[in-house]
């Protein structure tokens, strides 16, 4: 029961790279989000999606994109990745099951240094 | 707008002794409210929610928490403490008008339990 699923769990870019991050359920969740943790800042919600082909802005959208062509994924771009985005990423994906009372299940998250 | 707030950022209490790791939150609305908790190097794991109803809330690992609408509290209690309790723990808040798509995470509580 491999549940949210997130690769890879380290990486280290230079300023101005770019690459993406990728998550991975199998819950049949329609509700899927990408937040990052900072020290003393509990998680931010950078993009979220209610289900295949939709994505939306969460809290901290800027210098990230994101896709979700499958239901069982989502996916995370840095397309110029910036030292400020220096942090732990974490995916979670939620049933809309009871009005959205649901909990979020997360990946044990990407560890990013940019460089 | 909606907020969350852990006044504490870290509790320390002895094996055995009960534990309470406060909680605040506003929303303009009725709440959906969350407990997590989050192991080193892993993703936060779902403890209990609050919905509706009896104030006191039952859910994993012996934990409980007990909502008050009049104090806007959900704060997190263990009748006795183990070491392994010792986690970074977070509260939540979705508020039910939104259509639940976003949750407020509080900033996290250390908690350290000594045997």
């Amino acid at each position: 029961n491999a549940g949210v699923t997130q690769t890879p769990k380290f990486r280290v870019l230079k300023t101005g790279q770019s690459m993406t991050l990728l998550c991975a359920q199998d819950m049949n969740h329609e509700y899927m989000y990408w937040y990052r943790q900072d020290p003393g800042m509990g998680l931010r919600l950078i993009h979220y999606s209610v289900g295949e082909g939709t994505t939306a802005k969460g809290e901290v959208p800027d210098g990230y994109n994101v896709s979700r062509l499958k239901k069982q994924n989502f996916l995370l771009g840095l397309e110029s990745a910036a030292p400020s985005q220096t942090s732990v990423y974490f995916c979670a994906s939620s049933s809309p099951g009871g009005g959205s009372n649901q909990p979020q299940h997360f990946g044990d998250g990407t560890r990013l240094s940019i460089l | 707008a909606q907020s969350v707030a852990q006044p504490e950022d870290q509790v320390n209490v002895a094996e055995g002794n009960p534990l309470t790791v406060k909680c605040t939150y506003s929303v303009s609305g009725n709440p959906y409210l969350f407990w997590y908790v989050q192991y080193p190097n892993r993703g936060l794991q779902f403890l209990l929610k609050y919905i509706t109803g009896d104030n006191l809330v039952k859910g994993s690992y012996g934990f409980e928490a007990e909502f008050n609408k009049s104090q806007t509290s959900f704060h997190l209690k263990k009748p006795s403490a183990l070491v392994s309790d010792s986690a970074l723990y977070f509260c939540a808040v979705r508020d039910q008008g939104t259509g639940g798509f976003k949750t407020i995470f509080g900033a996290g509580t250390r908690l350290f339990v000594k045997a």
